[in-house]
């Protein structure tokens, strides 16, 4: 079985800093892995994905994560924040056979301040 | 609009009472997958149906059951409601169970009182 451990419950800063969301997965297999962001009373919405290639992935909005697997990391970053970012992000994993499903951490809530 | 449509938006319903969530997945994908979200208990995947059959089983409670139609959309029951069972139902869709992304309905708001 797969796990998730997003280290921080919360991440507070300041519009315009950068900012990196901490994950981290353990899996006997390979995987894949995922961002989502869920904004207040909306719906999870696909932000990233790493499926094999490159392992620096990249977000229309902005958002990058890299997969690390000597440290079976996959941070998300970005460089310059926006009030509008503030939402909670999910990392997750999923194995790469059939019957997979997401394994999600336990998310992170990035509130972002004026 | 992700595609994937669950119905209703908000339910509200009494302890003990049964209740039914309906999800459409995106036009052509084959698996859909249910998942929990609690503020205890995080995103907790539930059950996978692909193509019509039961795929995957996570942590889903014997009070709980679900299906998936020949028209692919899916429904998960709820009974014997709990207080503990509030919560938000998510359902997402995918290609086959091998290729494609998870894509998310907006779920629905199950309160229990």
């Amino acid at each position: 079985a797969q796990s998730v451990t997003q280290l921080d419950s919360q991440v507070p800063v300041f519009e315009e800093a950068p900012v990196e969301l901490r994950c981290n997965y353990s899996s006997s297999v390979s995987v894949y892995l995922f961002w989502y962001v869920q904004y207040p009373n909306q719906g999870l919405q696909l932000l990233l994905k790493y499926l094999s290639g490159s392992t620096l992935v990249e977000s229309i909005n902005g958002f990058e994560a890299e997969f690390n697997k000597s440290q079976t990391s996959f941070h998300l970053r970005k460089p310059s924040v926006h009030i509008s970012d503030t939402a909670e992000y999910f990392c997750a994993v999923s194995r790469n056979n059939a019957g997979n499903m997401l394994t999600f951490g336990g998310g992170t809530r990035l509130m972002v301040k004026p | 609009d992700s595609g994937v449509t669950q119905t209703p938006k908000h339910l509200i319903t009494a302890t003990g009472q049964r209740v039914t969530l309906r999800c459409s997945p995106r036009s052509g994908d084959l698996s859909v997958y249910w998942y929990q979200q609690s503020l205890d208990q995080g995103l907790q995947f539930l059950i996978q149906y692909y193509n019509g059959e039961e795929r995957a089983k996570g942590n889903i409670l014997e009070r709980f059951s679900a299906q998936q139609f020949p028209d692919l959309h899916s429904e998960l029951n709820l009974s014997s409601l709990e207080l503990g069972d509030s919560a938000l139902y998510f359902c997402a869709s995918r290609r086959t169970d091998l290729e494609g992304g998870y894509t998310f309905g907006s779920g629905t708001r199950l309160t229990v009182v």
